[in-house]
């Protein structure tokens, strides 16, 4: 069956730059996640979904950032005005449920010039 | 603070031997436990989880062994592949839905 997909697979940009990134979670899967991973890391918690709403956006570094989820399964994240800083690989898992195994998509690598 | 990590970050395994990758936690609230596996260029792929109710768990070829008296997890790969070759990631989930990952090993398969 198909695993989560995300979108697209990499992207760069200019600094100030608005970018989206798209996560299509696996089917049915009410629980989504996103993850950054930055370069010899592991990835960290910044948003997770159960259906529609975002019950825990506190991993979100600022509000430069923003998720939606408006019908319950694709998600995207938003950047608004990149920084460099910006750069990293962005993941998004699903799980279905919170307390089930989260499987991860293979993540957007986005640079910021 | 609280933390998941990894006693090495690199493990270098003669293919055919078997391999163990070490984490120590430090969250004693923390109840599941994942390994992860991530080639270059990918997302991290699933291999096996275990749960605080249970010491010991076997999957193909892999076996994940937790001590909650110490803190400590590990990953045992049996007649390590040259396919193997990753960065092995454990992830905690201290009760909801978050995971906390540790830096993680690089593992390299030797032919």
């Amino acid at each position: 069956g198909a695993g989560v997909s995300q979108t697209p697979s990499n992207k760069v940009t200019e600094k100030g730059k608005y970018v989206e990134l798209r996560c299509d979670p696996i089917s049915g899967h009410t629980a989504l996640y996103w993850y950054r991973q930055s370069l010899g890391q592991g990835p960290e918690f910044l948003i997770y979904f159960q259906g529609t709403g975002a019950a825990d956006d506190s991993g979100l570094p600022n509000d430069r950032f923003f998720a939606v989820r408006p019908e319950g399964s694709v998600s995207t994240l938003k950047i608004q005005r990149t920084e460099r800083g910006d750069s990293a690989v962005y993941l998004c898992a699903s799980s279905s449920d919170s307390q089930e195994t989260q499987y991860f998509g293979p993540g957007t690598r986005l640079l910021v010039l | 603070g609280e933390s998941v990590g990894l006693h090495l970050p690199t493990l270098s395994v003669q293919e055919g031997d078997n391999s163990i990758i070490n984490c120590a936690y430090s969250n004693s609230a923390s109840d599941y436990f994942i390994w992860y596996k991530q080639e270059s260029g990918k997302g991290p792929q699933f291999i096996i989880d275990i749960r605080s109710n249970m010491d010991k768990r076997q999957g193909q070829r892999v076996t994940v062994l937790l001590n909650k008296t110490v803190k400590h997890l590990s990953l045992q790969i049996a007649a390590t592949q040259p396919g193997d070759s990753a960065v092995y990631f454990c992830a905690e989930n201290r009760g909801d839905y978050k995971l906390s990952f540790g830096a993680g090993t690089t593992v390299t398969v030797r032919a």
